[in-house]
């Protein structure tokens, strides 16, 4: 069974970089099946899409939020990861991690649990 | 961008109804739309991919359908576990988008 867990930092200070690491555990995160995506949800809003990594290595970054993210992928670990630079208040949100099917054969069929991320001095 | 409006924002029903929610992209997308069901507290789940394919184990009472650039949600018989949150995503193009979500409530 897949299973894919978000880790790191629970508080984040304003205009540092937020950093977090999603471990995949069931199946290889480098399989061209599927690319692995970021999506956000402050508390009591609804969900944002950060980004996505393909298993080439290739990104693509929600528009609003593209000159601050980086998505990275380490197969070695199987985790692929996400930095978040300039944070602000705003950025405070749950944050899941999530394996979508390529070529359309699904979407965002397996979700991490989620970690909250506090942006706050 | 593609943006996703998403309505009703809030939906109140009863255990039986027939409830519909709808999804407009702003252009097309054919069928790449997803619909997926939150509860507090979880992560979302999938429910329906590619407009009106049922992701597995998905109870047969969610169906989804197109018109356009309109997609729809049917829930053909509300279920005590159905009343949670409902977002559509588009993945069209490679920005994905999701609507601002419904609150299914119970009346």
């Amino acid at each position: 069974q897949l299973q894919l867990q978000e880790s790191g930092p629970g508080l984040v200070k304003p205009s540092e970089t937020l950093s977090l690491t999603c471990t995949v555990s069931g199946g290889s995160i480098s399989s061209s099946s599927y690319h692995w995506g970021w999506i956000r949800q402050p508390p009591g809003k609804g969900l944002e899409w950060i980004g996505n990594i393909y298993y080439s290595g290739s990104t693509d970054y929600n528009t609003s939020l593209k000159s601050r993210v980086t998505i990275s992928v380490d197969t070695s670990k199987n985790q692929f990861s996400l930095k978040l630079s300039s944070v602000t208040a705003a950025d405070t949100a749950v944050y899941y991690c999530a394996r979508h099917y390529s070529g359309g054969l699904s979407a965002y069929d397996y979700w991490g649990h989620g970690t909250l991320v506090t942006v706050s001095s | 961008d593609i943006q996703m409006t998403q309505s009703p924002s809030t939906l109140s029903a009863s255990v039986g109804d027939r409830v519909t929610i709808t999804c407009r992209a702003s252009q097309s997308i054919s069928s790449w739309l997803a619909w997926y069901q939150q509860k507090p507290g979880k992560a979302p789940k999938l429910l329906i991919y590619r407009t009106s394919t049922l992701e597995i184990g998905v109870p047969s009472r969610f169906s989804g359908s197109a018109s356009g650039t309109e997609f729809t949600l049917t829930i053909s018989s509300l279920q005590p576990d159905d009343f949670a949150t409902y977002y559509c995503q588009q993945y069209n193009s490679y920005l994905y988008t999701f609507g601002q979500g419904t609150k299914l409530e119970i009346k």
